[in-house]
């Protein structure tokens, strides 16, 4: 099992450009979560789906979007990147909701410029 | 706002010593985990303890949570240079939220 997967591993935009974030696991899990983390800073939760079909803002949604396309897959959207958004992005999934543990991704690097 | 944090910000001591960081939260829980992030990699659970529970071991890690001081700490014992890592604890809130809470970390550096 690969566990759970993000791509791309590395990303440089420009200030207003758009992108989406890939994430996919393969442990038939229901929750899915996004996380940003800062330099020195724990994780913040961006967006989670508890279950397929759902989706919840978490402690810093703006600038965000999110579609749980399927139970595997869970993808973030920046629609016009600013360079706050520069950060490591995590995704990660549980068997259900915050009773389990999670399992991270690689995670995502990205710069705004 | 963070739920959990730690204590202490940064830990160096010498590999075969035993490491002990603390956690404090605000709200009630359901459950308390912590994780380790060795550097630029994402983060790995490494044992779940839930209100219930008091102490929990697994391996050389050794978990104690105090809920009425809203407190948990992780032992390590015998450390190796392989556990320099980051380590945060993650809450979760009883009042029924469906996610975890992360802590800003303790970064345990060991030193051979």
């Amino acid at each position: 099992n690969a566990g759970v997967t993000q791509t791309p591993k590395f990303q440089v935009l420009k200030t207003g450009q758009s992108m989406t974030l890939q994430c996919a696991q393969d442990m038939n899990h229901n929750s899915m979560y996004w996380y940003r983390q800062d330099p020195g800073m724990g994780l913040r939760l961006i967006y989670y789906s508890a279950s397929e079909g759902t989706t919840d803002k978490g402690e810093v949604p703006n600038g965000y979007n999110v579609s749980r396309l399927n139970k595997r897959e869970f993808s973030l959207r920046l629609e016009s990147a600013a360079p706050s958004q520069t950060s490591v992005y995590f995704c990660a999934s549980s068997i259900r909701s915050s009773y389990n543990e999670q399992f991270f991704g690689p995670g995502t690097r990205l710069t705004v410029l | 706002s963070q739920q959990g944090e730690e204590d202490p910000q940064a830990l160096s001591i010498q590999e075969g010593e035993n490491a002990t960081m603390n956690c404090s939260y605000k709200t009630s829980i359901n459950n308390l985990q912590w994780y380790r992030q060795n550097s630029g990699r994402g983060l790995v659970h490494l044992i779940l303890i839930r209100s219930n529970e008091r102490e929990k071991h697994s391996g050389r890690l050794r978990v104690t949570l105090d809920t009425s001081k809203k407190s948990s700490s992780l032992l390590i014992t015998a450390s190796r240079a392989a556990d320099t890592a980051s380590y945060f604890c993650a809450t979760d809130n009883a009042a029924g939220a469906q996610k975890l809470v992360f802590g800003q970390g303790t970064r345990l550096t060991i030193n051979p």
